[in-house]
């Protein structure tokens, strides 16, 4: 079945380092794919999405590009702050929004030192 | 950004007790809602999807007579968790979808259960 594998966690950084969380799926055609963020004490917002190949989400300074060849969405984001510290899931959905069903990854945990 | 609660956040209960977790949507009106359960160092599995005013949804091996959902009104869905046992143990998350704004879905903070 459809699945997404994302790094492991804990990622810890200084503030200022470049950032990169490693997410690839699996799935039978081209799904939508997201970026959502844990902040401690709250619920997941979506961070960004690409509903088709080659398609680049963008938000807060963080970026993903849909690559259909490598089935992959890494995160990247080339400056990190404090305040980025947070829960990370890659997640894919037959949907091009966020309304329907949605396949998580287990979370990458990133904490960033001042 | 619209807002999802869950209340409570966190509980501990007896095995054999019935546990029961509610998720409001608090600025909007939520035609369906999503259930999730999370193990540790594991990923979000959908449980459940349930629409306003009807039965709900269940995915593949969740029982359906241990994890009673109800989503009575447009803001608020239950879910009980009926005699609990350690196994049922874990972090549940509940998301509603904005009836207005097709293509959003807004997730609560999560209630960690603890079966003794």
């Amino acid at each position: 079945g459809d699945s997404v594998t994302q790094m492991e966690g804990p990622v810890t950084l200084s503030e200022e380092a470049c950032l990169t969380i490693n997410c690839t799926y699996t799935a039978t055609g081209y799904p939508s794919l997201f970026w959502y963020v844990q902040y401690p004490g709250e619920g997941l917002q979506l961070l960004l999405k690409a509903t088709k190949a080659d398609d680049k989400g963008s938000n807060k300074g963080f970026e993903a590009t849909y690559r259909k060849e490598t089935t992959s969405f890494h995160l990247e984001k080339g400056s990190v702050q404090v305040s980025d510290s947070a829960v990370y899931f890659c997640a894919l959905s037959w949907y091009a929004g966020s309304q329907g069903n949605l396949i998580f990854g287990k979370g990458t945990k990133l904490s960033v030192k001042p | 950004g619209a807002v999802v609660s869950q209340h409570p956040s966190r509980v501990i209960c007896k095995s054999g007790t019935s546990v029961k977790i509610e998720c409001r949507s608090l600025d909007f009106q939520a035609t369906t809602m999503f259930w999730y359960r999370q193990f540790p160092k594991k990923s979000l599995m959908l449980m459940a999807t349930s629409n306003e005013g009807s039965k709900a949804t269940y995915e593949q091996g969740v029982e359906k007579d241990k994890f009673l959902i109800n989503h009575a009104s447009l803001t608020l869905s239950t879910l009980t968790v009926t005699s609990a046992h350690p196994e049922d143990s874990s972090f549940y998350i509940c998301s509603a979808r904005d009836g207005g704004v097709q293509e959003t879905q807004y997730f609560g903070p999560g209630t960690r259960l603890l079966v003794l």
